[in-house]
């Protein structure tokens, strides 16, 4: 499995980008990297996901090295209620299914 | 609306007991699984389920126990033999297009404290 790993902790100040780093150096070819994030006390929520290009959506932008061993989350204006605890996953695929492993990940606190 | 619903939000239990969580899900998924998150904590899988009457263990099994006898449900019983069973726990579900890149969708959580 390839590990993440990611900041305990971030500040980002109300409206301006927010830019979350994760190191996967082992991440192998067929991997793809997950953001969720998780307000407290409730389920994780799916924000974004990549293989090698870089993707935006509705919520972000996912900024993904070229050689695929570290990415970026980026809210670009960043609001108090994306105050959560975002995780980036590289998801495993087993040949039975599939599963995602959740690490610690990072504590992002948006300050007015 | 389509979504999963997990029940009861909380739920107390008395040591020696088991306890069933409830998982529904009316969004046609195929695979569903149980996490288990600890304070502080990433997430850790319990169970997970690709299709009707069939689920694999996960990494923290061991005093737990599910069933898959229909689609839309999941339920997952902590028994007596889990001696730690006070956290809040999550179920998810997902397409299963084979090998699919479909992301997980999460319902909002039960947690579970021993009285």
């Amino acid at each position: 499995d390839a590990k993440t790993t990611q900041p305990p902790s971030m500040d980002c100040a109300e409206g301006r980008a927010a830019n979350l780093p994760c190191n996967h150096s082992t991440i192998s070819g067929n991997e793809y990297v997950y953001w969720y994030r998780q307000i407290h006390s409730q389920g994780p929520q799916y924000i974004i996901h990549g293989l090698k290009n870089n993707e935006t959506n509705e919520m972000a932008s996912l900024i993904i090295t070229e050689d695929r061993k570290s990415s970026t989350l980026i809210l670009p204006h960043a609001t108090l209620r994306d105050t959560a605890v975002y995780y980036c996953i590289v998801r495993v695929v087993e040949t039975s299914g599939s599963r995602l492993t959740f690490g610690e990940g990072t504590q992002l606190t948006v300050n007015p | 609306d389509g979504g999963i619903t997990q029940s009861p939000k909380y739920l107390f239990r008395k040591e020696g007991q088991n306890v069933t969580l409830s998982c529904e899900q009316n969004l046609n998924h195929d695979a569903m699984y149980w996490y288990r998150q600890d304070p502080g904590q990433g997430l850790r899988l319990i169970y997970y389920s690709q299709i009707v009457n069939d689920f694999q263990k996960g990494d923290i099994a061991e005093g737990y126990s599910v069933s898959r006898e229909k689609k839309e449900s999941f339920p997952l019983t902590v028994t007596s033999a889990q001696k730690n069973p006070t956290a809040f726990y999550l179920c998810a579900s997902r397409p299963q297009l084979g090998v699919s890149v479909q992301p997980q969708h999460f319902g909002d959580g039960t947690r579970l404290s021993i009285l």
